[in-house]
């Protein structure tokens, strides 16, 4: 069966930092990882997607994820972070059809 | 402009009085999918419907019932609401591949007492 895990609740930097929020993803197969990003009073919207091919997927706003099969991971990263990027991140996975998977969530607080 | 719109976004009822959440998509999508946001567990699914009268249960199925009779509308049913049923719900559509994104609705908080 299909899982993924965000292993950190919080994560906290300074402005103009890089900042990276990790996943780690559990399927039989190959994954379609994506990572969504939820402002207060909003659902969720799309930043990026890995489906195949190269392992650094570029999306929305600057970000940018890198798809590491050996260690299946998928961590989101910004090599500078904004006070507005504050929000909750959700990395995701869906393996085949499989309907898709979410990880708990992870909360993003970009400090001026 | 290309949406999915939930109403209401805001629910306050009692336990045991039947509602309904309703949710559209304008982007003629075949996919369409209920989540349920609880603090520490992400998003959970509750049903999806992969194209007009076709419907399955998702992981939290119990409770809640949906319908698919038009391609655009796909709305979320609770016959007796209980108070553990309060939660943030949001509607996704996405077209048929499974490599698509979702879209999601702007949510709407339910609360039971």
């Amino acid at each position: 069966a299909q899982s993924v895990a965000q292993p950190e609740d919080q994560v906290n930097v300074a402005e103009g930092n890089p900042l990276t929020v990790k996943c780690t993803y559990s399927v039989s197969g190959n994954p379609y990882l994506f990572w969504y990003v939820q402002y207060p009073n909003r659902g969720l919207q799309f930043l990026l997607k890995y489906i195949t091919g190269d392992n650094l997927v570029k999306g929305s706003y600057g970000f940018e994820a890198e798809f590491n099969k050996s260690q299946t991971s998928f961590h989101l990263k910004k090599p500078s972070a904004l006070v507005s990027d504050s929000a909750l991140y959700f990395c995701a996975v869906r393996e085949g059809n499989n309907d898709m998977r979410f990880g708990a969530g992870t909360r993003l607080t970009v400090k001026p | 402009e290309a949406q999915v719109t939930q109403n209401p976004r805001y629910l306050i009822t009692v336990t045991g009085k039947k509602l309904t959440v309703t949710c559209s998509q304008n982007m003629n999508h075949e996919y369409m999918s209920w989540y349920r946001q609880d603090p520490g567990l992400g998003l959970r699914q509750i049903y999806y419907s992969m194209n007009v009268e076709v419907t399955d249960k998702g992981d939290v199925p119990e409770g809640y019932k949906v319908s698919r009779k038009e391609k655009r509308n796909f709305p979320l049913i609770l016959e007796s609401p209980s108070p553990n049923q309060t939660s943030l719900y949001f509607c996704a559509s996405r077209i048929g591949q499974g490599n698509s994104p979702l879209h999601f609705g702007n949510g709407t908080r339910l609360t039971v007492t």
